[in-house]
């Protein structure tokens, strides 16, 4: 079956930290892939998106996402978390021929001081 | 800009019950979603509109939830009657339209209903 897989649910990381959350999906043909972040009290927003291109795609905060085609993942990373990068992070898929988001199940990320 | 509005933010309804969500989109955004995130799981979509018309319902359960946008702008979800498995965060979102230049628009979400169905 179709699907988005994010290997960690769960991940604390103290300040200054290096942060990479997996994602692999199992999508044939072309596709579009997201990074989705809800902080806390908030609703999703769009932290960066991949279409063509450069494979390695900045996004806001600091934070990037490289596309490995061959292994059909698109790990997100940040070198140096922050305390306000606590949230729940969400990989997202549509393949092009697709309409809407179908997204993994999310990983929770923890930062302490 | 204003963002994707919702309400109520919280519902709680005992089961068999009926209940409405309510989606104002983003204005001139064509495309409008409604997801359901279950607790400790991705959202999953329920049902798009391309203005009034459905482009994809294929995932809502017909036979308790419906949805409708009838004049291409705000559109209500409806559970009749309320399954304590629907109780999960009711999530809309719009973009502009489906596809632009073949790129997937962005998705911007409102913030969310709770529903707990006891």
């Amino acid at each position: 079956a179709q699907s988005v897989s994010q290997h960690n649910h769960h991940v604390i990381l103290s300040e200054a930290a290096s942060l990479e959350l997996g994602c692999n999906y199992s999508y044939g043909g072309t596709v579009n892939l997201f990074w989705y972040v809800q902080y806390p009290g908030q609703h999703l927003q769009l932290l960066l998106k991949y279409f063509s291109g450069d494979p390695l795609v900045k996004g806001i905060k600091g934070f990037e996402a490289e596309f490995i085609k061959s292994k059909f993942s698109f790990n997100l990373r940040k070198p140096s978390v922050q305390w306000s990068d606590t949230a729940e992070y969400f990989c997202a898929v549509i393949p092009n021929s697709g309409y809407a988001l179908n997204f993994g199940k999310g990983t929770s990320l923890l930062v302490t001081p | 800009e204003a963002g994707v509005a919702q309400s109520p933010r919280y519902k709680i309804i005992e089961k068999r019950q009926s209940v409405a969500f309510w989606c104002n989109p983003i204005s001139g955004h064509a495309t409008l979603y409604w997801y359901q995130q279950i607790l400790g799981q991705g959202p999953k979509l329920l049902i798009q509109f391309q203005n009034n018309g459905v482009v994809d319902d294929s995932q809502l359960p017909k036979d308790r939830f419906s949805a409708e946008r009838l004049k291409g702008v705000d559109s209500t979800l409806k559970i009749q009657p309320a399954k304590l498995e629907d109780s999960a965060v009711y999530l809309c979102a719009s973009s502009l339209v489906i596809r632009t230049g073949g790129v997937h628009n962005e998705q911007f979400f409102g913030p969310g209903t709770r529903l707990t169905v006891l």
